[in-house]
């Protein structure tokens, strides 16, 4: 099945700067790569997605980038704001395995004001 | 915005007793999912539905869970005999578009197991 994997695990940055997690995976026929956000005790909720057919998309301070050769994508987030503050899990679907999503370990962002 | 739906929000069940937790997905959405999340740790997945039959299941979707469509709009997951280590948070999900499609997620059910 699906290995991924989530760099790094805990993330501190000050308010205003930016933050960049790398996620990767194991299966080359993976083809849709999501990011959710999960705040403390809530469900988690898709923040950005690619399809392989794409290297890169942003919306406003969010931005992925997709690397299929060395099969990883990496969650940009810019001008960081305290409400930044959540763990952010990747969990890309491969066309082999099902339809399922495969969660990375997520990460721990806190955004110090 | 239509959302998913689960209740209970919470569900205290003694360790061997049945427990069934209730989804309601968005409308038109023909993909439907259960996830579960232990304390701290990341979100996995137990079964996926689609045209009223499990199309996939994980390891740990073993014969003491069963998922059910018994109407049109309910999508149920039973655990027949619950274990200390079921005690988790249940994600309910579905989605429209297959599996390319994003994957909206209910506010999740907390079972714990005495």
């Amino acid at each position: 099945g699906e290995n991924v994997e989530q760099h790094p695990s805990t993330l501190s940055v000050q308010e205003g700067d930016s933050a960049v997690i790398k996620c990767t995976y194991s299966d080359s026929a993976s083809n849709y790569f999501p990011w959710y956000k999960q705040e403390l005790g809530k469900r988690p909720q898709l923040i950005i997605d690619i399809r392989s057919n794409v290297g890169e998309k942003k919306d406003q301070r969010i931005a992925v980038t997709l690397n299929k050769t060395a099969k990883h994508f990496s969650l940009h987030i810019t001008e960081t704001q305290p409400e930044d503050s959540a763990v952010y899990f990747c969990a890309p679907i491969s066309y082999n395995a099902g339809n399922m999503l495969t969660f990375g370990g997520g990460t721990r962002l806190m955004v110090k004001p | 915005e239509p959302e998913v739906t689960q209740t209970p929000s919470h569900q205290v069940t003694q360790m061997g007793q049945e427990v069934i937790l209730r989804c309601v997905p968005i409308s038109n959405h023909l993909y439907f999912y259960w996830y579960r999340q232990i304390l701290g740790q990341k979100v996995e997945f137990l079964v996926s539905f689609y045209n009223n039959e499990i199309s996939e299941k994980s390891e740990i979707f073993d014969d003491q869970f069963s998922v059910e469509r018994p109407d049109g709009s309910n999508f149920t997951l039973k655990i027949r005999s619950t274990k200390l280590e079921d005690s988790a948070m249940y994600f309910c999900a579905s989605n429209s578009g297959g599996p390319l499609g994003e994957q909206f997620f209910g506010p999740g059910t907390r079972l714990t197991v005495l």
